[in-house]
């Protein structure tokens, strides 16, 4: 599976706008792009997938370009709450269901006042 | 969807003592079912996947060997265990309807002293 490569850390004011990109070159045609938020002592929860252009939910934006070589993770707003680590990973569904996830180190953003 | 439940949360074990988490997967059938560990402020790493009773693939060499006794049951274990053993174990699984979402329990703290 593709490798990840992201900022360790990002530091954001509460009401800012953050932008997280990820680069995944080796990206391969059947992998999706997928983001994971983590606080401390909890397990990843799950934020946006995409495979390509825009994909927007409630929570976040996916920006992806047309060669999957990056993606980044947009936060409209951030609060204090949305300090954690977001995890940018490629994921591959697997034949009969299922996918295979290959974490890396995550990005910590940190939110203040 | 679906829920997980991990126990214990937190462990602390002496080096060389046997290891046994469990995990139990509500809310689906036959799913594929997931061991991570995240070492001390690193990322999770992918120990053993399941895609059903009996069937377990390692993803790396490592001190723990995981089996599939039900359906929806996961267990990972050790026979003795090391200090580099220590870290926060997840057990996870995919949201059904083959997307690369995942659901994570909440987690098992290890500690090996």
């Amino acid at each position: 599976l593709a490798k990840t490569t992201q900022p360790i850390s990002m530091d954001s004011y509460e009401g800012q706008e953050v932008n997280i990109t990820c680069s995944h070159n080796n990206i391969a045609t059947n992998d999706y792009i997928t983001w994971y938020q983590q606080f401390p002592s909890q397990g990843p929860r799950f934020i946006i997938q995409g495979y390509k252009t825009k994909v927007t939910n409630e929570v976040a934006s996916l920006f992806i370009p047309a060669d999957r070589k990056s993606s980044t993770l947009s936060l409209p707003r951030v609060s204090l709450s949305d300090t954690a680590v977001y995890y940018c990973l490629v994921g591959r569904i697997l034949t009969g269901g299922g996918n295979k996830l290959t974490f890396g180190t995550g990005t910590q953003l940190k939110v203040e006042l | 969807s679906q829920t997980i439940h991990q126990w214990p949360a937190t462990l602390v074990q002496p080096v060389g003592s046997p290891l046994s988490l469990e995990c139990t997967v509500e809310g689906t059938s036959n799913p594929n079912l997931y061991w991570y560990r995240q070492a001390a402020g690193r990322g999770l790493q992918l120990l053993f996947y399941s895609v059903g009773i009996g069937q377990i693939s390692s993803e790396v060499p490592q001190n723990l060997s995981a089996s599939r006794p039900q359906d929806r049951q996961f267990i990972l274990s050790s026979k003795k265990l090391l200090l580099s053993d220590s870290g926060f174990y997840l057990c996870a699984c995919p949201r059904t309807g083959g997307n690369t979402e995942a659901f994570f329990g909440q987690g098992t703290r290890l500690t090996v002293v």
